[in-house]
């Protein structure tokens, strides 16, 4: 059963550091998402990296993926206040059906 | 294209009672999906539809639970006998088969509350 892990779970920073969440998962992944998901609100879709060695970069944020240990990451530069939110991974596999795993999520934090 | 919606946006229920959710999926997506997320947690699969058929359910998905999409645009999924245990955010989202992007568009669920 393919599993998804994220640490930390709560992440506390001030504005202007910079910080990396990392999301592991158990099995042979095709596809590595990243999603922000405001209180009481749905998913957006951050990144979707699609191959080893794949980096992704929006403002702030950069996502790379690592298929060979499992491992992606979300690097959080100079964060502002505005980026905190919950952010999950989540992994697909290319089969009979395709369907999201999410990790559990990171809480962030940012504060002024 | 205005996205994934759902309706209601909100939903108090008294235990025992059945609750109706609608999602409305982008119109060129044929993959449809459910989840449920509890407070504090990730998003659960519960079912896929690829255009009208069920192809997946998941272990969550009780007996109590049914989801449909009868004609491969619009889905509903039904609670009956509706428990305190239900109360979480249902999402629904869609996809398209073939998509280079490969993207998920959620939409922005129906909150339930079961009281």
């Amino acid at each position: 059963e393919l599993k998804v892990e994220q640490n930390p779970l709560f992440l506390s920073m001030q504005e202007g550091k910079n910080y990396t969440i990392y999301c592991n998962y158990s099995t042979t992944s095709d596809r590595l998402y990243w999603y922000r998901q405001d209180p009481g609100k749905s998913l957006e879709s951050l990144f979707v990296l699609l191959s080893n060695g794949a980096v992704k970069q929006e403002g702030r944020l950069m996502a790379s993926l690592d298929t060979k240990a499992r491992l992606s990451t979300l690097h959080i530069t100079a964060a502002v206040h505005d980026l905190s939110a919950t952010y999950f991974c989540a992994v697909d596999r290319v089969g009979a059906t395709n369907k999201l795993i999410f990790g559990t999520g990171t809480l962030l934090a940012v504060q002024p | 294209d205005t996205g994934v919606s759902q309706d209601p946006r909100h939903k108090i229920t008294k235990r025992g009672q059945n609750v109706t959710f609608r999602c409305d999926p982008i119109s060129e997506h044929n993959r449809l999906y459910w989840y449920r997320q509890t407070l504090g947690q990730g998003p659960e699969f519960l079912t896929y539809f690829q255009n009208e058929a069920q192809l997946e359910k998941s272990r969550l998905l009780s007996d109590r639970f049914s989801a449909e999409r009868p004609k491969g645009s619009f889905s509903t999924l039904e609670i009956q006998r509706t428990e305190q245990g239900d109360s979480a955010m249902y999402l629904c989202a869609s996809s398209r088969l073939g998509d280079s992007n490969y993207g998920y568009t959620f939409g922005s669920g129906t909150r339930l509350t079961v009281v």
